[in-house]
């Protein structure tokens, strides 16, 4: 069974910094793209970050550009998102997904809290 | 920049019964449209891909249609764990690869 585990959210204080990691299991992790998906407490979906399967190609929503930074890890079946200078509206449970066209493997999604 | 319009914002029915959501997208999207259910403190799960394919394990009864800016995902007879929130998805047809969500439709029982 495919698995994706989130982990590293976390309280953070505004202006500062976390790092999320998604692992990957029983799946070919370095034939997948893969995203960073958020959603605010009480909202919809959000596309935050993708990363293509050679890492040639990042891309970001408008609102992290910057300020975020996807990466990932093809011997550690492991995906990565830097991320800094957090706003309180950064508030969100991140999901990591795989996926060309659409996600179709999603994690739990870790809670990340921007708030003094 | 497309932007994803869902319809109704609520929907409300009864075990049973036909659910009808609309996704409008501003512009042509082509057929990367997709569509995902949502329960509460769930991830989201894929329902249709490529507009009109049921992803693996998805009930007969989930389909959907469209292609261009207009797009429908039906549930042909409502069972209970269907209730839910149901999102639609494209993804850019042109570098750079991003993806838009629409807002969302809640399928509430009536």
């Amino acid at each position: 069974e495919v698995q994706l585990v989130e982990s590293g959210g976390g309280l953070v204080q505004p202006g500062g910094s976390l790092r999320l990691s998604c692992a990957v299991s029983e799946l070919t992790f370095s034939s997948y793209w893969m995203s960073w998906v958020r959603q605010a407490p009480g909202k919809g979906l959000e596309w935050v970050a993708h990363i293509t399967k050679d890492g040639s190609e990042k891309s970001y929503v408008d609102s992290v550009k910057g300020r975020f930074t996807i990466s990932r890890d093809d011997a550690k079946n492991s995906l990565s998102l830097q991320m800094n200078s957090l706003r309180a509206e950064d508030t969100a449970v991140y999901y990591c997904a795989t996926g060309v066209g659409y996600h179709d493997f999603w994690g739990q999604g870790t809670l990340v809290t921007v708030s003094s | 920049e497309i932007v994803l319009t869902q319809s109704p914002a609520t929907l409300s029915l009864s075990p049973g019964e036909r659910a009808t959501l609309s996704c409008r997208a501003s512009q042509s999207v082509g057929t990367y449209l997709a569509w995902y259910q949502q329960k509460p403190g769930r991830a989201p799960r894929l329902l249709i891909y490529a507009a009109s394919n049921r992803a693996t394990g998805i009930p007969a009864r989930f389909s959907g249609s469209g292609s261009g800016t207009d797009f429908t995902l039906t549930i042909s007879s409502l069972e209970p764990e269907d209730f839910a929130f149901y999102y639609c998805q494209r993804r850019s047809l042109w570098s750079p690869t991003t993806w838009t969500f629409g807002q969302g439709t809640e399928v509430e029982i009536k």
